[in-house]
């Protein structure tokens, strides 16, 4: 059974402050994505990589992918209130189906 | 445009009732997906639809139906809900298959199941 885990369950800090989370599992993925999701409402991709290695940035965010693809983090800079939300990480497991972390809920203090 | 919608918003059932829940999108995506969201648990795949006509289970199907009315309708009922059920459930949808295709959600049903 794939999984994926991510750390910390929850992360509280100030605004201006740098953070990464963590998305990792003991299997491959073909690729993996980055949801956020806020209060009420469902989740929207920020990111998705494919490629073992890969980094991508948007933004403040920075996303990468492991050299193996078993792994993935995400690192915001001087995070800011807006920042606030559950962060789901999601690998490609069968076609159709994605294997979803149970997220990372990020709380930015003004 | 409104991307995908779902009724209702709330619901609250007795154990042993039935209800259906509603989803459709309106960007002409083949492949539709239905979950539940727990805390601590992520996002759980119930059943999918890869394409209009087909339906597939997902991880945790047991309980559920679901219909694929046409491309932009598919459906998620509860024959005999039970107190296990309440959860948030979301509906999604991508333009196809591929697992590096956006998957566009809905604003969730919250259910309760008494």
């Amino acid at each position: 059974t794939q999984l994926l885990e991510q750390s910390p369950q929850f992360l509280s800090i100030q605004e201006g402050e740098n953070l990464t989370v963590y998305c990792n599992s003991s299997s491959v993925f073909s690729s993996l994505q980055w949801y956020r999701q806020e209060p009420g409402e469902g989740p929207v991709l920020l990111v998705t990589v494919v490629t073992g290695g890969e980094v991508k940035k948007l933004k403040r965010l920075t996303f990468q992918f492991g050299d193996a693809r078993k792994d993935s983090s995400l690192h915001i800079t001087a995070a800011q209130p807006g920042d606030t939300g559950l962060y789901l990480c999601a690998g490609a497991a069968s076609n159709y189906q994605l294997i979803w972390g149970a997220g990372t809920k990020l709380i930015i203090k003004p | 445009n409104a991307g995908v919608t779902q009724t209702p918003k709330f619901q609250v059932l007795k154990t042993g009732q039935s209800m259906t829940l509603q989803c459709a999108q309106d960007m002409n995506h083949n492949s539709m997906y239905w979950y539940r969201q727990d805390p601590g648990m992520g996002l759980r795949l119930i059943y999918y639809s890869a394409s209009e006509g087909t339906t597939d289970k997902g991880e945790v199907p047991n309980g559920y139906n679901v219909s694929r009315l046409n491309k932009r309708e598919f459906s998620l009922r509860l024959e005999s809900a039970a107190p296990s059920q309440t959860s948030v459930y979301f509906c999604a949808s991508r333009t196809s298959g591929s697992n590096t295709d956006t998957q566009y959600f809905g604003p969730g049903t919250r259910l309760t199941v008494l």
